[in-house]
């Protein structure tokens, strides 16, 4: 069955402490893995797409990484406006089906 | 603006009233699809779309329906809305079968 899983649900970081947020995976056949942005009361943005394994994306104090069965999502010193709920997405082997794990809550406190 | 626009944001519904919920793209987007919001469950797949006439079912499709007549509109149809369908609606966009998605800015469905 696929499946993805998030951890943790929740994280508070003190401002400047970088963490890494997991997205662990069973898919049949993965065709990317994606991670989204939320924000209370708003869509999902999109952040990273990846493909394969040993992928890596950047983006400010974002770093995305994969591995044949999990990604993570590192934050290197995170600011308040880093607080959001971060989903990770799979792309199954029909390209029209998408699975997402529940979320990692972040907050950051200054 | 590119956006996904959902109308309405809000409502308030009694047990069996048919509804409709509109979505519009304005990217020329050719995919685009449903989803639903839940504490604990994320984001779940109700229907989706590849192009104009061309749909089908996600993961939890029961008691809805969709139709894609034009290549910006995506309407989500609950003929017989049941408590259960108490949920935040996402309908998102995007170009092609592997990129990522643009969502709207979510409806949020009491049923009563």
């Amino acid at each position: 069955e696929d499946q993805v899983t998030q951890s943790p649900e929740a994280l508070r970081l003190q401002e400047g402490e970088s963490s890494s947020l997991n997205c662990s995976y069973t898919v049949s056949g993965l065709r990317g893995l994606f991670w989204y942005r939320q924000d209370p009361g708003k869509g999902p943005e999109f952040l990273f797409t990846l493909y394969s394994a040993g992928e890596e994306k950047e983006k400010e104090r974002l770093k995305a990484t994969l591995t044949k069965k999990e990604s993570f999502l590192h934050i290197t010193a995170p600011k308040p406006e880093d607080s959001a709920t971060y989903l990770c997405a799979v792309q199954a082997y029909n390209f029209n089906k998408f699975y997402f794990g529940s979320g990692t809550k972040l907050n950051v406190k200054p | 603006e590119a956006q996904v626009t959902q109308n309405p944001r809000y409502l308030i519904t009694v047990t069996g009233k048919k509804l409709t919920v509109t979505c519009s793209q304005n990217m020329n987007h050719e995919y685009m699809s449903w989803y639903r919001q839940d504490p604990g469950l994320g984001l779940r797949q109700i229907y989706y779309s590849m192009n104009v006439e061309v749909t089908d079912k996600g993961d939890v499709p029961e008691g809805y329906k969709v139709s894609r007549k034009e290549k910006r509109n995506f309407p989500l149809i609950l003929e017989s809305p049941s408590p259960n369908q108490t949920s935040l609606y996402f309908c998102a966009s995007r170009t092609g079968a592997g990129t990522e998605a643009f969502f709207g800015q979510g409806t949020r469905l009491t049923v009563v």
